[in-house]
């Protein structure tokens, strides 16, 4: 089955600094990954979507220069957290789309656990 | 704009069915989902319904869909402790700039008791 991984699982930073979050689909081909940020016992919350070899588009209200999204290849996608600080904290979860798919499939990532001291 | 709302607890006994209901607002939704998510970890497709049908069975759960009221529910017959987790019903729109966005409601807490 399609296996979306991302790495790290956990971090912990402090802050001011800058964290790189990469999701990679394990078995197949994605031209558009998702990018988003869940808190504590609330719903997900799209952040943008991230087309290979293109800019990324984001939510209203989703601060580009803070969170950089690369999506260089069909299997990797990169959300870059600049200059860190604590409400950054959050659970980041991102999804790709399998290209060609037939009804829209996305398959998640694991997530990635950002603890900003 | 889309908005997806569900209820956000149910408690049910091992061995009984569960209801998770979901309502949205968007009538341009193309497809419709369900998802499981565990502590701690991302969320699993449990099953996904096209907005022209009225009803899928797969296995133990049963997706009702009704278009006219904008009205999904998800049933699990013969509900395990295993299945305690938290459940998201979400919407994905026809196209435009919209296309392929997945929209989520809040998330049903579902605990099993034994």
């Amino acid at each position: 089955g399609a296996v979306v991984s991302q790495h790290p699982s956990r971090v912990i930073c402090k802050s001011g600094t800058s964290v790189k979050i990469e999701c990679r689909s394990l078995d197949f081909q994605a031209t558009t990954m998702f990018w988003y940020r869940q808190f504590p016992k609330q719903s997900l919350m799209l952040m943008a979507t991230s087309n290979e070899g293109s800019k990324a588009t984001y939510e209203q209200g989703v601060e580009k220069d803070k969170f950089l999204i690369n999506h260089a290849s069909l299997t990797l996608s990169t959300l870059t957290v600049t200059s860190a600080h604590p409400e950054d904290s959050s659970f980041y979860i991102c999804s790709a789309r399998v290209s060609g798919g037939v009804h829209n499939e996305q398959f998640f990532g694991p997530g990635t656990r950002l603890t900003v001291l | 704009g889309e908005d997806v709302e569900q209820s956000l607890f149910l408690s049910v006994r091992e061995g009984d069915s569960s209801v998770i209901n979901c309502t949205y607002t968007d009538s341009s939704s193309t497809y419709l989902y369900w998802y499981k998510q565990e502590p701690g970890a991302g969320l699993q497709l449990l099953t996904y319904i096209f907005s022209n049908m009225d009803m899928k069975q797969d296995q133990r759960l049963t997706v009702l869909l009704n278009k006219k009221d904008k009205h999904l529910s998800l049933r699990i017959a013969d509900t395990q402790t295993g299945d305690s987790a938290i459940y998201f019903c979400a919407e994905s729109l026809a196209g435009g700039t919209s296309y392929g966005k997945l929209t989520f409601g809040q998330g049903t807490i579902l605990t099993v008791h034994p």
